[in-house]
């Protein structure tokens, strides 16, 4: 069975401060999936990485993927109240392949920005 | 708004009923997955349909089933409803089994 492991599972900070969402599995994922989400709303997909080693920065927000492929951070710098939600990684298929699209999601990280 | 829309948005139903969960892809997608998200937790994967067939299914029991129609929207059906069954119910749609799956808002179950 595979599993990802987020941490920290809460997350309450100031605005202005930085923050990092870690991610780890014991097995290989073919792409680690970044979402956000919020209160009464699906996932909203932040960013796929693909590739061991790769970074992909989005505004503030800096993702990193792990040399093995088994695990991801997620960065943010000065953090804002808009950036509060649910912070959810998810990884696709594995090392030997599936025929299906199942994601595997970590438990999440709730985000609280206060102003 | 990823144009994946889904059916009711809030039900409420007691232990035993069956209900039956809907779900409209996004324009051009044929395959749509399906996954439970309980309070608190992470979406845990129920079942994935392609071209009206099942193409995957997760550590989910029988009385969980799903159909997929001719223009690709699904229903999601769970039978003898029990307490645990609460949760938010997200689809997924994408345009290829394995390619980037498109939330919609969910629906929220309740079992009293």
């Amino acid at each position: 069975t595979q599993l990802l492991e987020q941490s920290p599972q809460f997350l309450s900070i100031q605005e202005g401060e930085n923050l990092t969402v870690y991610c780890n599995s014991s097995s290989v994922f073919s792409s680690l999936q970044w979402y956000r989400q919020e209160p009464g709303e699906g996932p909203v997909l932040l960013v796929t990485v693909v590739t061991g080693g790769e970074v992909k920065k989005l505004k503030r927000l800096t993702f990193q993927f792990g040399d093995a492929r088994k695990d991801s951070s997620l960065h943010i710098t000065a953090a804002q109240p808009g950036d509060t939600g649910l912070y959810l990684c998810a990884g696709a298929g594995n090392a030997g392949g599936t025929s299906y699209g199942k994601l595997t999601f970590g438990q999440g990280t709730i985000l609280t920005v206060h102003p | 708004e990823t144009g994946v829309t889904q059916s009711p948005t809030h039900l409420i139903k007691t232990r035993g009923q069956q209900v039956t969960l809907r779900c409209s892809s996004q324009s051009g997608h044929n395959t749509v997955s399906w996954y439970q998200q309980a309070l608190g937790q992470g979406p845990q994967f129920i079942f994935q349909y392609y071209r009206e067939e099942e193409n995957g299914r997760g550590n989910f029991p029988p009385r969980f089933s799903g159909l997929q129609f001719p223009n690709y929207s699904s229903e999601l059906n769970v039978n003898a409803l029990e307490l645990d069954d609460s949760a938010l119910y997200l689809c997924a749609s994408s345009s290829d089994p394995k390619n980037i799956q498109y939330f919609g808002a969910g629906t929220r179950l309740s079992v009293l």
